[in-house]
C-alpha cells in the first residue's frame, strides 16, 4: 500500500514570488508520481507526472517538480507564481506493479496568490 | 467536447431517496473510477472498471452500485440515501490499466437534506 504526505496544508505566497509544494510519499514497490491542480468549483487536472527516466519533471503552467528517490519527495515548484495559480493542488501516488491503476491522494495544498 | 463529462452537476435530495449520476469519457480510455471528494477536499477512490469488469471496490457501502454499459460509460447508483453521501464524486478515466494520469470530470455535488 501506499501514502502520500502533504507537509503544508496552506501556502500563501505573493505574486511573482516563488514557490515549493512539498509532497513525500511511502511505498515498498516502484511508484509513479503525480501533481494535479483543482480551480474553484471545478474537477481536477493533471499537472505533471514522473513515471521513469529523468527525475526532474515539466508540467504545464511553468511548474516543475523533482523526484527525489532517497528522500521519497516529489516537491512542486514554480519560479514566478500569479494570482491565477490560486487553487488546491493534490501529489498523488500509484503502484506500478499493479495493473488496477489506482492513484491514492494527498490531502491537498491550498495556494494563495496575494497581490 | 468535453473529454469526461459527468450529468448532474448538482444534485439535491431527500434523506431516503434513490439516485443515479452518470458519467462518460470520449478519449478511447480503458479505464473509469469515481471518487469521492468530502468537505475537507479529502480524495477517496470508491470503484474503477477496465473495459466494463470491476477491478476496483474499496470499502464503500453496498447502497452504492456502479454500473458499466461499455468502456465509455461508468454511472453511479445510490440508495437510500444518507446525510453522510453529501460530497463531490468525481469520474476519472486513464489510458492503460495501471494509470499514467487520469482525466477528470468537472463533478458532481450531491447534497442529501
Amino acid at each position: 500500500a501506499q501514502s502520500v504526505t502533504q507537509l503544508d496544508s496552506q501556502v500563501p505566497v505573493f505574486e511573482e514570488a516563488p514557490v515549493e509544494l512539498r509532497c513525500n510519499y511511502s511505498s515498498s514497490v516502484s511508484v509513479y508520481l503525480f501533481w494535479y491542480v483543482q480551480y474553484p468549483n471545478q474537477g481536477l487536472q493533471l499537472l505533471l507526472k514522473y513515471l521513469s527516466g529523468s527525475t526532474l519533471v515539466k508540467g504545464i503552467n511553468g511548474f516543475e517538480a523533482e523526484f527525489n528517490k532517497s528522500q521519497t519527495s516529489f516537491h512542486l515548484r514554480k519560479p514566478s507564481v500569479h494570482i491565477s495559480d490560486t487553487a488546491e493542488y493534490f501529489c498523488a501516488v500509484s503502484d506500478t506493479n499493479t495493473n488496477a491503476g489506482k492513484s491514492t491522494f494527498g490531502d491537498g495544498t491550498t495556494l494563495t496568490v496575494k497581490p | 467536447d468535453t473529454a469526461v463529462s459527468q450529468t448532474p452537476k448538482y444534485l439535491v435530495t431527500q434523506m431516503g431517496n434513490d439516485k443515479s449520476i452518470k458519467c462518460e469519457q470520449n478519449l478511447g480510455h480503458d479505464t473509469m473510477y469515481w471518487y469521492k471528494q468530502d468537505s475537507k477536499k479529502f480524495l477517496k477512490i470508491m470503484f474503477s472498471y477496465n473495459n466494463k469488469e470491476l477491478i476496483i471496490n474499496e470499502t464503500v457501502p453496498n447502497r452504492f452500485s456502479p454500473k458499466s454499459p461499455d468502456k465509455a460509460h461508468l454511472n453511479l447508483h445510490i440508495n437510500s440515501l444518507e446525510l453522510g453521501d453529501s460530497a463531490v464524486y468525481f469520474c476519472a478515466s486513464s489510458q492503460v490499466t495501471g494509470n499514467y494520469g487520469y482525466t477528470f470530470g468537472s463533478g458532481t455535488r450531491l447534497t442529501v437534506v
